[in-house]
């Protein structure tokens, strides 16, 4: 089976920088992917991480260890519009996607 | 280009009454495709999974039910809704990339 923990809130001010943490238990590892879901919305995708390190793109990056089972997402230079819920998802030898609970993220001026 | 749509994007039903939610893919074939359910505040649970016509795994005994009549084409259903159905439904559709790419989901309110 698979596990998949991320915390369930933070807050952050605005222009500052957020860690959003990840770990999993997964047997067939193939893959980690964090989405953005703001409120009504669908999750749309921002990364995908399959090899150990750092993959960034823009003001957001993401972590990968897979020894450690362990991901984070950071965001920089945060805006309001950041404001939304966080999801880790991890995905095994078939394919499927597994998604952990989400971080509901609240970015104050 | 390749869309995902669904609909209806907002329902609202009584218990008992059936339902019907649609998703089609546009701009690829043979895709793998998937229903998920959200709850208020709670991740995303996998419902259905189906890798052709016809062909449909389900992942948690459920009130529901699901087909694959065409290539592109999947269908989430209900003979009697329960008022644990409500939530937010979501088609995803597995991208070569790896990647889910969601439809706009749709927001069913069971009464």
């Amino acid at each position: 089976g698979q596990n998949i923990d991320q915390p369930t809130e933070m807050t952050a001010t605005e222009g500052a920088i957020v860690q959003i943490n990840c770990t999993y238990q997964t047997s067939g590892f193939n893959g980690l992917f964090w989405y953005q879901q703001h409120a009504g919305e669908a999750p749309t995708f921002l990364s995908y991480n399959v090899l150990d390190g750092l993959e960034e793109k823009g003001r957001f990056s993401s972590f990968l260890s897979r020894s450690k089972g362990y991901s984070y997402l950071l965001l920089k230079e945060l805006q309001m519009k950041d404001s939304a819920s966080y999801l880790c998802a991890v995905t095994n030898a078939g394919n499927m996607l597994t998604f952990g609970g989400g971080t509901r993220l609240m970015v104050k001026p | 280009s390749q869309t995902i749509h669904q609909w209806p994007a907002t329902l609202v039903q009584p218990v008992g009454s059936p339902l019907s939610l649609e998703c089609t893919v546009e701009g690829t074939s043979n895709p793998n495709l998937y229903w998920y359910r959200q709850a208020a505040g709670r991740g995303l649970q996998l419902l259905f999974y189906s890798v052709g016509i016809g062909q449909i795994s389900s992942e948690v005994p459920q009130n529901l039910s699901a087909s694959r009549p065409q290539d592109r084409q999947f269908i989430l259903s209900s003979k009697k809704l329960l008022l644990s159905d409500s939530g937010f439904y979501l088609c995803a559709w597995h991208r070569d990339t790896g990647e889910l790419f969601f439809g706009e989901g749709s927001r069913l309110t069971v009464l």
